[in-house]
């Protein structure tokens, strides 16, 4: 069964210090490792799509890295927008075909002034 | 530019009751699914279709009804609701396998 685990829970960052949020896998053939940022009120938004170790990422002030096990969302110079729930999710195909996502719990980031 | 529209966003239910989420897409994506987020829990997959006419269970079916008569459209129904449902549900899209879904802003279900 694919497990997805992500840490921290929580992170307080003041505004430009810089950190990374970690997403740990386990899948059996990962199709992809998803990584989007969900407002309160809102639906996740598609960040990144990362599909093979060594691959990378960068959209602005974020940057996605992946490795056979894991994956870093690394935030440089953060400012308060930047303040959301950041999900990584796995993906797999179903036995019927179609896609499915297996979610972590997500890491509830603040960036304060 | 509307994306995946999900109608309502908020309900409140009683025990027994029945209702259905709906979910429109105008994206012309062939993949749709249904979710729900619960607290601490990442989301879960209900059921999903790969296309009109095909539906399958996901993770967490029980309780749900769903069908897909047209491309766009990819309602959920709730048969006989239970205060277990009460979640946040989103429906998303995509438009073939390994992309990225695209989500609605979702339906808050409570049930009492």
């Amino acid at each position: 069964e694919d497990q997805v685990t992500q840490s921290p829970e929580a992170l307080r960052l003041q505004e430009g210090e810089s950190s990374s949020l970690n997403c740990s896998y386990t899948v059996s053939g990962l199709r992809g490792l998803f990584w989007y940022r969900q407002d309160p009120g809102k639906g996740p938004e598609f960040l990144f799509t990362l599909y093979s170790a060594g691959e990378e990422k960068e959209k602005e002030r974020l940057k996605a890295t992946l490795t056979k096990k894991e994956s870093f969302l690394h935030i440089t110079a953060p400012k308060p927008e930047d303040s959301a729930t950041y999900l990584c999710a796995v993906g797999d195909i179903l036995t019927g075909g179609g896609n499915k996502l297996t979610f972590g719990t997500g890491t509830q980031l603040k960036v304060e002034l | 530019n509307a994306g995946v529209t999900q109608t309502p966003k908020f309900q409140v239910l009683k025990t027994g009751q029945s209702m259905t989420l709906q979910c429109a897409q105008d994206m012309n994506h062939e993949y749709m699914s249904w979710y729900r987020q619960d607290p601490g829990m990442g989301l879960r997959l209900i059921h999903y279709s790969v296309g009109a006419g095909i539906t399958d269970q996901g993770e967490v079916p029980n309780g749900y009804n769903v069908s897909r008569s047209t491309t766009e459209d990819f309602p959920l129904r709730l048969l006989s609701a239970a205060p277990s449902q009460t979640s946040v549900y989103f429906c998303a899209s995509s438009d073939r396998e390994g992309q990225p879904q695209h989500f609605g802003d979702g339906t808050r279900l409570s049930i009492l």
